[in-house]
């Protein structure tokens, strides 16, 4: 079984400029996250959907950040513009959210550079 | 709302020694509780994780976690450490009620030394 795909995998972009992160998740998953890990510290969630409806964004920035699931499956997140603070791993994640697995499974990030 | 503290940002142990990571959370739900392990350049892996049923959880690379109620705690431990083993650990929790959001604590670096 594929594991979660991101890409890419490192990104440098000066401030201001755009940028967007691709998540392919485990096939059958229903469930996609996002989160941002800053250096030396944990993931938090940025947003969180069941299918195509985004269920938790309420720690998005959404004056900068938006993101998208067409048809369920892959995802992209976007920042327009990024600022300097941006500069983070950005973490793809999905679960089965039946059964009872409750298990979350990690893509290997978008390390991204804003300078 | 959930949290999660894990006692000691480094921890560093000789190889064959006992390891404990330490992880105490706060939730006002029943939790559910997981370590995951960060190697450089990659993403989160799923060590353990504890549910419902036993406290005494069991899961990859020898390593194991005991769920104790009564000190809201979940420590790490695995009985001889190796090489392969430093890496950035992580605790979280979930509330069983809720749907899906994991609250991470911040990160324990494991250090084995030869």
């Amino acid at each position: 079984e594929a594991g979660v795909v991101q890409s890419p995998r490192y990104k440098i972009i000066e401030k201001k400029q755009p940028v967007a992160f691709w998540c392919n998740p485990i096939s059958g998953h229903n469930t996609l996250y996002w989160y941002l890990q800053n250096l030396g510290q944990g993931p938090e969630l940025l947003i969180r959907y069941e299918n195509e409806e985004a269920v938790d964004d309420s720690q998005l920035p959404k004056d900068r950040f938006s993101a998208e699931r067409l048809k369920g499956v892959d995802s992209t997140l976007k920042i327009q513009p990024a600022e300097l603070g941006d500069s983070a791993v950005y973490l793809c994640a999905s679960s089965r959210e039946t059964g009872g697995t409750y298990e979350q499974y990690f893509g290997p990030g978008t390390r991204l550079t804003v300078t | 709302a959930q949290s999660v503290t894990q006692l000691g940002s480094h921890v560093s142990v000789s190889e064959g020694a006992l390891v404990l990571l330490r992880c105490n959370y706060s939730s006002s739900v029943p939790p559910y509780l997981f370590w995951y392990v960060q190697y450089p350049n990659q993403g989160l892996q799923l060590l353990l994780k504890y549910t419902t049923g036993a406290t005494l959880v069991k899961g990859i690379n020898g390593f194991e976690a005991e769920f104790k109620k009564s000190e809201t705690s979940f420590h790490l431990t695995k009985p001889s450490a190796h090489m392969s083993d430093a890496a950035e650990y992580f605790c979280a929790v979930r509330g069983s009620s809720n749907t899906g959001k994991l609250i991470f604590g911040q990160g324990t670096t494991l250090q084995v030394k030869p």
